[in-house]
């Protein structure tokens, strides 16, 4: 079965500054999907940023970026000119390839998740 | 409006009694699930759904019923609540590949449930 660890259950970032938060995860797949969701105060799990394991490049959304090391199955979110609405809870996800029917294969496996403060 | 919904956002029950939870997704979406959010734990999958009459156990699912009748519906019965079943209930819905944004699964705003 596969799992995902965050190691680091709380961060803090001056605003402006650049973060980075912590991801591993263990598979046997070779081809799968991660994820990094922000979930703010108001619960709402919005997606920040996904890759797919088959892409050698990095994926970038704007401030935010991923380091993706396949064969050291770790997978981190740095954030850039970190900004007040940034703070929130930070999970990582795994997903396998999607199925059409059945198996548990297609849900998301969390991460415990990593709450980042932004000090203004 | 397009999107999933989730009914009711708060609830508040007693030990033994019966509740139920409801998601709706207007995307039409062939996959659904259910997650509870505790403190230190992350999300977890409680059931899924692959398509209507289709659904299967994830990680935590004793204490939970669901059913699927319809494409757009995916409510999950809690039969007899117990506290430890208080937590945050999240409903969310993804595509089939080859749909539009496939891989990207959707959530619901959240129903937070305590049980007393």
């Amino acid at each position: 079965a596969q799992t995902v660890t965050q190691s680091q259950p709380e961060m803090s970032v001056q605003e402006a500054e650049t973060v980075t938060l912590s991801c591993t995860y263990d598979t046997s797949e070779s081809d799968y999907y991660l994820f990094w969701y922000k979930q703010p105060p108001s619960r709402q799990m919005i997606l920040v940023i996904r890759q797919e394991a088959y892409k050698q490049q990095n994926a970038t959304e704007n401030r935010f970026s991923v380091n993706f090391q396949k064969a050291a199955k770790s997978f981190s979110l740095k954030i850039s000119d970190s900004q007040l609405g940034d703070a929130a809870m930070y999970f990582c996800a795994y997903r396998s390839p999607q199925m059409v029917y059945g198996g548990s294969q297609g849900n998301l496996i969390f991460g415990k998740g990593t709450k980042l403060s932004v000090k203004p | 409006d397009a999107g999933i919904t989730q009914s009711p956002r708060y609830k508040i029950t007693e030990t033994g009694r019966q509740v139920t939870l409801m998601c709706h997704q207007t995307w039409s979406h062939s996959y659904m699930f259910w997650y509870r959010q505790d403190l230190g734990h992350g999300l977890r999958l409680i059931y899924y759904s692959a398509a209507a009459d289709i659904t299967d156990k994830g990680e935590v699912p004793d204490g939970y019923v669901v059913s699927r009748s319809k494409t757009e519906n995916f409510p999950l019965t809690l039969e007899s609540a117990t506290r430890s079943q208080t937590s945050v209930y999240f409903c969310a819905s993804r595509g089939l590949a080859g749909g539009v944004k496939p891989n990207e699964q959707f959530f619901g705003p959240g129903t937070r449930l305590t049980v007393l």
